[in-house]
């Protein structure tokens, strides 16, 4: 069964640098997301990615925060200048289709900052 | 706007015994629902879905869920738990169709299964 893959599987780093999160999404799908759990929270929704451009975002999703599709395989969320609430785990997903639809997600990236 | 409210976030039950995982909605239109799980280190797996076909829904692992419009309740249910369903359970709502792309989860119920 196609699967989402991301890495690495855990991440720490230290306050005030740059982190990329990588995501290969299932090959024919189409949409691209980002969502976060910080430790004893609710899953957020980041960010939605279709046709080369972000089609939503959320309000957690601020000038620290980039995505990209840099070769047509891969999916990255950026974060620059880290602090210590970014700690989570980051979930990439794709989907063929709108509305929640077919929906995978892969197995996280547990961000740490220290 | 669109909410999900887990009514329980703990739920401990025997193998063997019934599983009720509660889930109350909120939108201004009529949802897709969804409830996936999570088990430890694992992605989030999708367990079944309503997307305004049956009110009763099956999904994976002999999980079922109904969709009652009236309650705005969306409770997932399983006739005899086994250890193997230990986990996280997240309810999901997301907009009908192409009205958007964007999950909203609640806040995860823990079951646990006592041998």
């Amino acid at each position: 069964e196609p699967e989402v893959t991301q890495t690495p599987s855990h991440q720490v780093t230290q306050m005030g640098q740059e982190v990329i999160l990588r995501c290969v999404p299932i090959s024919n799908h189409l949409y691209f997301y980002w969502y976060r759990q910080i430790l004893g929270q609710k899953v957020e929704f980041l960010v939605s990615f279709y046709n080369n451009e972000i089609s939503e975002k959320s309000e957690i999703f601020d000038d620290q925060f980039s995505v990209e599709r840099p070769d047509g395989s891969n999916f990255t969320l950026k974060i620059r200048s880290t602090k210590l609430e970014d700690s989570a785990m980051y979930f990439c997903a794709s989907s063929v289709g709108q509305g929640g639809y077919g929906y995978t997600f892969g197995s996280g990236t547990r961000l740490t900052v220290v | 706007a669109q909410s999900v409210t887990q009514l329980d976030s703990h739920v401990s039950v025997s193998e063997g015994t019934p599983v009720l995982l509660r889930c109350n909605y909120s939108s201004s239109y009529s949802p897709s629902l969804f409830w996936y799980v999570q088990h430890p280190n694992k992605g989030l797996q999708l367990l079944l879905k309503y997307t305004s076909a049956a009110t009763l829904v099956k999904g994976i692992n002999g999980f079922e869920a109904e969709f009652k419009k009236s309650e705005t309740s969306f409770h997932l249910t399983k006739p005899s738990a086994h250890m193997s369903d230990a986990a996280e359970y997240f309810c999901v709502v997301s907009p009908p169709g192409n009205a958007g792309n964007m999950l909203t989860f609640g806040g995860g119920t823990r079951l646990m299964v006592k041998p």
